[in-house]
């Protein structure tokens, strides 16, 4: 069955740096859609990024642009998020998903998550 | 950015109960929408998706109905697996949001 294993996550100062990484397995990575979604109490669920099957497009939201870069290794079915600039703001937990295969932009399976903790 | 709005906030409910969850949209996405299930401590899972159809797995006492701009999402005959918290989300326009969500509580 699908299965997505985030890690990478704790606690960082602001400013520095972290990268992010979620094992798929389960499924063919390489011909899906994928994406990084974010969540807080306050704020909620907040979409972060995609990146296309092949890698070829990506893109992101304003709150991140230019200093969240995703990425993916489809020899290695794992997907990246790197995260510079961080701010207190950024703290959450980190969801990898899945995109669905009727629209990228349904989300049908997600990691369990990881923490990020931008504290100083 | 579009907007969505669920009501209630907040849902006290009996098993057995049947009970509907709205979703508003700021703008009109057509039939953009999907619903996931959170419970504490875990991720969303997928409920539904193109505002009616159920995901794979999903029990058929969950529907969801609406275009444009109102949607919403029922549950007939509540079972103890269903208090969770419940969000919609818009894929219609870029980038794609969330509901605040809607928790949905034994009484």
């Amino acid at each position: 069955q699908v299965h997505l294993v985030e890690s990478g996550g704790g606690v960082v100062q602001p400013g520095r740096s972290l990268r992010l990484s979620c094992a798929a397995s389960g499924f063919s990575f390489s011909r899906y859609g994928m994406h990084w979604v974010r969540q807080t109490p306050d704020k909620g669920l907040e979409w972060v990024a995609v990146i296309w099957y092949d890698g070829t497009n990506r893109d992101y939201a304003d709150s991140v642009n230019g200093r969240f870069t995703i990425s993916r290794d489809n020899s290695k079915n794992t997907l990246y998020l790197q995260m510079n600039s961080l701010r207190a703001e950024d703290s959450a937990v980190y969801y990898c998903a899945r995109g669905h295969s009727t629209s990228w932009f349904y989300f049908d399976f997600w990691g369990q998550g990881t923490l990020v903790t931008v504290s100083s | 950015d579009i907007q969505l709005t669920q009501s209630p906030s907040f849902l006290s409910a009996s098993v057995g109960d049947r009970v509907t969850i709205t979703c508003r949209a700021s703008q009109v996405i057509d039939r953009y929408l999907a619903w996931y299930q959170q419970k504490p401590g875990k991720a969303p899972t997928l409920l539904i998706y193109g505002a009616s159809t159920l995901q794979s797995g999903v029990p058929s006492r969950l529907s969801g109905s609406g275009s444009g701009t109102e949607f919403a999402l029922t549950i007939t005959s509540l079972q103890p697996e269903d208090f969770a918290t419940y969000y919609c989300q818009q894929l219609n326009s870029y980038p794609p949001t969330f509901g605040q969500g809607t928790r949905l509580e034994i009484k």
